[in-house]
């Protein structure tokens, strides 16, 4: 079955500071990987996927993100801190064949001024 | 307005009634989900539905009935709330193509069981 792990409940980072959210997945064949992002009082929206290619995706608002097989991870990374990106992360998981997606539990991004 | 709708954004009620939370989507998506949002689980996918009058259970079935009639449209029915469905819960759609598996999520729908 697939599974995904976000290991940190909370990030906390300074205005302008590079920052990581942490990922691991599990699935048994191929994955498409997924990072959301949900702001307080609102549904999540979209920031980047890995289907295929380039180990290294670029996504919405600045934010990339690393794909790495030999360690199953997909973290997403940011150059530079916003206080703006202070919001709950989401990473998601498909399998190849399914339409689901699998989230995991989430990881709260705090940036200081 | 495009995009994908929730109602009622709130919602509170009482163990054992019945209750119905709407989903409405513009883009002609073949593919429509609920998932419910708690705190130490993220979210977790309730039923989904490939296209009309097809439907699908996830992970979290139990207490929950879905329909799809028309494309457009998935509602949510608790047939008997409890209070363990106080939850967050959020319709989405997708579709399969040029941007496959890309979900884009209603506004949610918060609901307290009392």
């Amino acid at each position: 079955a697939q599974s995904v792990a976000q290991p940190e409940d909370q990030v906390n980072v300074a205005e302008g500071n590079p920052l990581t959210v942490k990922c691991t997945y599990s699935v048994s064949g191929n994955p498409y990987l997924f990072w959301y992002v949900q702001y307080p009082n609102r549904g999540l929206q979209f920031l980047l996927k890995y289907i295929t290619g380039d180990n290294l995706v670029k996504g919405s608002y600045g934010f990339e993100a690393e794909f790495n097989k030999s360690q199953t991870s997909f973290h997403l990374k940011k150059p530079s801190a916003l206080v703006s990106d202070s919001a709950l992360y989401f990473c998601a998981v498909r399998e190849l064949g399914f339409q689901k997606l699998v989230f995991g539990t989430g990881t709260r991004l705090l940036v200081s001024p | 307005d495009a995009g994908i709708t929730q109602s009622p954004r709130y919602k509170i009620t009482e163990t054992g009634r019945q209750v119905t939370l709407m989903c409405h989507q513009t883009w002609s998506h073949s593919y429509m989900f609920w998932y419910r949002q708690d705190l130490g689980h993220g979210l977790r996918l309730i039923y989904y539905s490939a296209a009309a009058d097809i439907t699908d259970k996830g992970e979290v079935p139990d207490g929950y009935v879905v329909s799809r009639s028309k494309t457009e449209n998935f509602p949510l029915t608790l047939e008997s709330a409890t209070r363990s469905q106080t939850s967050v819960y959020f319709c989405a759609s997708s579709e399969i193509g040029d941007s496959v598996d890309t979900q884009y999520f209603g506004p949610g729908t918060r609901l307290t069981v009392l």
